[in-house]
């Protein structure tokens, strides 16, 4: 089956760190994959995106993920997290999105 | 307009009752998409229109009934719900089910009781 894995279901990390989200999938040809945010009590809002090309995309609030066909991954990373990040990261796929199971971040000061 | 307007943002109602989810999108997407989202869960595909057809339906029980009567424009009525149907349900619009472009609205909060 088409799916997206995300390993980690709780990830905590210092305001100011690094910050490196996983998400895996299995798929015969280059998939369409998504990362969205998703803060308590509100909708889904959109990192970035990857079609094709350059696999390296860049998001909003300043995101980035890079596309690994070799590791099959799609792992989203933020060089300096701020307290305001703190929410559930969803990685998805297309056709008709669908949801890896989400990771909840946590930043402390 | 670049939104998906879900109404009503919340939405309590009894095991008895019927009621109707509604959706909007003025963006001309033509694929349209109903979630549920426990919480603390991912949401979770229900149904997808494209062109104003039915083309998935994820095995959703028949007290969930979706509709399209045009291509802005999704609806999902609610008849005999149970309490644990209760999540906020979420619409989504894109250019196509390739997933060009994928918007949500904000959902609506359901409760059963």
């Amino acid at each position: 089956a088409q799916s997206v894995t995300q390993p980690d279901i709780h990830i905590t990390v210092s305001e100011g760190a690094s910050l490196e989200l996983r998400c895996n999938y299995s798929y015969g040809a280059t998939p369409y994959l998504f990362w969205y945010v998703q803060s308590p009590g509100q909708g889904l809002q959109l990192l970035l995106k990857y079609f094709s090309g350059d696999t390296l995309v860049q998001g909003i609030k300043g995101f980035e993920a890079e596309f690994k066909r070799s590791q099959s991954s799609f792992n989203l990373r933020k060089p300096s997290v701020h307290w305001s990040d703190a929410a559930e990261y969803f990685c998805a796929r297309a056709n008709n999105l669908f949801f890896g199971t989400g990771t909840r971040l946590t930043v402390i000061p | 307009d670049t939104e998906v307007t879900q109404t009503p943002k919340h939405l309590v109602m009894g095991m008895t009752n019927k009621k109707s989810l509604k959706c909007e999108q003025h963006m001309g997407h033509r694929a349209m998409y109903w979630y549920k989202q426990k919480a603390k869960k991912p949401p979770e595909l229900m149904f997808v229109y494209s062109y104003e057809k039915l083309s998935i339906n994820e095995s959703v029980p028949s007290r969930f009934s979706p509709e399209c009567p045009n291509s802005s424009l999704l609806n999902l009525h609610l008849h005999a719900l149970q309490p644990e149907d209760s999540a906020l349900y979420l619409c989504a619009s894109s250019q196509d089910k390739a997933g060009y472009g994928y918007t949500f609205g904000s959902g609506t909060r359901l409760t059963v009781v």
